[in-house]
């Protein structure tokens, strides 16, 4: 079975600071897509970034970028220039690609402090 | 609509009792998902829509547990003789296709305490 693992449940980063959320996963499978949601307190998962397995080019969506780490099955996260707006729960993700369903990890929690 | 509506958006009952939720999803999207996010976690994965379809069911945790779309748009969720440990938020998710490339748009969810 896959799993994601989060292993920070809180960070902390100054505005205008960067910070980077870790993210591992297991999974015997070569094809699956990994992606980053952000949560917050509406509750309403927001997509943020996403990266397909068999691609070895880092997604980028202006300040959020992942260090995508195949061999050792890392899914990190970097939000560069943090503004308040980015507090929240971000949760890693992953899909194989034969599935629909996605498998969550537990979540971070990022507080965004002046 | 614009988003992926999800009603009530609070829900108290009590144990024993039986519950609906509802999802209005995006206009034009097929797919439809629904899960389930307990105190702490991440959301759990419950059932998969194709149209009018449930093509993966295999998150519902017991036979309590029921969802219908009948005319491949707006889907319930039904859970049946309540316990405590169904409480949490149910999310409900849409995309355009199947959603392996599609991007998954979420609701607000639907908060149900189970007293």
């Amino acid at each position: 079975a896959q799993t994601v693992t989060q292993s920070q449940p809180e960070m902390s980063v100054q505005e205008a600071e960067t910070v980077t959320l870790s993210c591992t996963y297991d999974t015997s499978e070569s094809d699956y897509y990994l992606f980053w949601y952000k949560q917050p307190p509406s509750r309403q998962m927001i997509l943020v970034i996403r990266q397909e397995a068999y691609k070895q080019q880092n997604a980028t969506e202006n300040r959020f970028s992942v260090n995508f780490q195949k061999a050792a099955k890392s899914f990190s996260l970097k939000i560069s220039d943090s503004q308040l707006g980015d507090a929240a729960m971000y949760f890693c993700a992953y899909r194989t690609g034969t599935a629909s369903k996605l498998t969550f990890g537990t979540g971070t929690r990022l507080q965004v402090t002046l | 609509g614009a988003g992926v509506s999800q009603t009530p958006s609070n829900k108290v009952t009590e144990k024993g009792k039986y519950v609906e939720l509802r999802c209005d999803p995006i206009s034009g999207h097929t797919a439809l998902y629904w899960y389930r996010q307990s105190l702490g976690q991440g959301p759990e994965f419950l059932i998969y829509f194709q149209g009018t379809g449930a093509a993966d069911d295999s998150g519902l945790p017991n036979d309590r547990f029921f969802a219908v779309r009948p005319e491949g748009s707006v889907s319930t969720l039904k859970i049946q003789r309540t316990e405590r440990g169904d409480s949490a938020v149910y999310l409900c998710a849409s995309s355009r296709t199947s959603g392996r490339t599609g991007e998954l748009f979420f609701g607000e969810g639907s908060r149900l305490t189970v007293l």
